[in-house]
This record gives C-alpha cells, sequence and structure tokens, in this order.
C-alpha cells in the first residue's frame, strides 16, 4: 500500500523559502502526477501545483511566480519550495497522488500533513 | 478561477436520517472529452481528505453505498442515506475540468 510522508520545517520565517519534501513508500513514484495542496488554519482546501514523475509541472496561477516543483525519482520523493512567505502562507501542506493517469480525478492517496507556520 | 459553492456550510444531522449536500460551479464542468470532472472528498476531524466519488458518481473503494453522488453541468449533490456516526467530518466538491482545480468551502457535517 502505497504512503506519502511530508517533512520540512515547522516554523518558517517571513520572506524566506519553505521547502518540503514528500517521501513515497509502498510504491514507485513512476506513472503517476503529484500534488501539493494546503489548508490554511479552519479554512479549506487550496491546490498548490502537482508534478508528473517524468517532471512536467503546473502551478497555481495565484502562486505560480514563487512555486517550485521537483521530482526525484531515485530517491521516490518529490519536493515544494515556496519563496517569499508571509503569514498568509500558514497551512497543513499535504501531498498526494493521482491515480488513473490524471489530475482531473482528484488524489486517491494523501500524505498526513505538514503544519508549516510562517512567523518571525 | 471556477468557484465552487456549496450549502449548506453546517449540516446537523440526527443519526440515522439522510444528509445532502450541494455544490453549484460558476461554469459548466463539462470537459471536452464528454467527462466532467466533479469529485468529492470527505476529511474526518483530524484527519487528511479522503475521495469519495470522482466524475460526478463513481465511488471509491471502500466507500459505503448509502453514499451517493450526483448532478450535471453547474449542479451536483452528495447524499448520504443514513447518516452514521463516523460520517461526521467536512466534505468538499472539487473540480478537475478548468485549470486551476478548485475546491468548495466545505460542508461540515455534525450530529445533532
Amino acid at each position: 500500500q502505497v504512503q506519502l510522508q511530508e517533512s520540512g520545517p515547522g516554523l518558517v520565517k517571513p520572506s524566506e523559502t519553505l521547502s518540503l519534501t514528500c517521501t513515497v513508500s509502498g510504491g514507485s513514484i513512476s506513472n503517476y502526477y503529484w500534488s501539493w495542496i494546503r489548508q490554511p488554519p479552519e479554512k479549506g482546501l487550496e491546490w498548490i501545483g502537482y508534478i508528473h514523475y517524468s517532471g512536467n509541472t503546473n502551478s497555481n496561477p495565484s502562486l505560480k511566480s514563487r512555486v517550485t516543483i521537483a521530482v526525484d525519482t531515485s530517491k521516490n520523493q518529490f519536493s515544494l519550495k515556496l519563496s517569499s512567505v508571509t503569514a498568509a502562507d500558514t497551512a497543513v501542506y499535504y501531498c498526494a497522488r493521482h491515480d488513473m493517469a490524471t489530475t482531473r480525478l482528484g488524489m486517491d492517496v494523501w500524505g498526513q500533513g505538514n503544519t508549516v507556520t510562517v512567523s518571525s | 478561477d471556477v468557484v465552487m459553492t456549496q450549502s449548506p456550510l453546517s449540516l446537523p444531522v440526527t443519526l440515522g436520517q439522510p444528509a445532502s449536500i450541494s455544490c453549484r460551479s460558476s461554469q459548466s464542468l463539462v470537459y471536452g472529452d464528454g467527462n466532467t470532472y466533479l469529485n468529492w472528498f470527505q476529511q474526518r476531524p483530524g484527519q487528511s481528505p479522503r475521495r469519495l466519488f470522482y466524475k460526478v458518481s463513481n465511488r471509491d473503494s471502500g466507500v459505503p453505498d448509502r453514499f451517493s453522488g450526483s448532478g450535471s453541468g453547474t449542479d451536483f449533490t452528495l447524499k448520504i442515506s443514513r447518516v452514521e456516526a463516523e460520517d461526521v467530518g467536512v466534505y468538499y466538491c472539487m473540480q478537475g475540468t478548468h485549470w486551476p482545480w478548485t475546491f468548495g468551502q466545505g460542508t461540515k457535517v455534525e450530529i445533532k
């Protein structure tokens, strides 16, 4: 059974870069799309962006200029970098997998989430 | 961006009674390939979201058949025929037709 685990700092200073890694276990990162989604405290879900194992990416236009998503197939990991963070970026960050070779159907496997607080 | 509007935002339900959640989109969710990319997720307290349905009414593995999804175009519904205690949580609709994919605000289901 595929499992996803986010890892990274829980606290980031304003204007710095948030960096998270998602490690895929129990299966291969190949042949799937992978996404990052976030959830601010007491709020709903926001799609950050996705990456194909081949390296093709797409990001939410609202965050695009600040987002970098990358994949490392040798480590079975993919990552998120979000630059110039502010308090508005405080959220639980989830990594997730897309099944059926498309991102349009949402995600069938989710990580547990990594809480990131932006504060000095 | 396509705006997904759910109602109600809070839904107190008596155990064993039915529940219904509406999700409306600001644009038609019919894609050029003929599919309608409207999906439903459940987020139980303290847990990550879990997909319940994809393409309106395709039930994910392990989802009880008391849950059903329906709708077309811009108007969609998630129904629970008889609410059980484990159904407590927040339910989100999500569209995958128009990039960026967007979620509804969420509907909180609680037991009366």
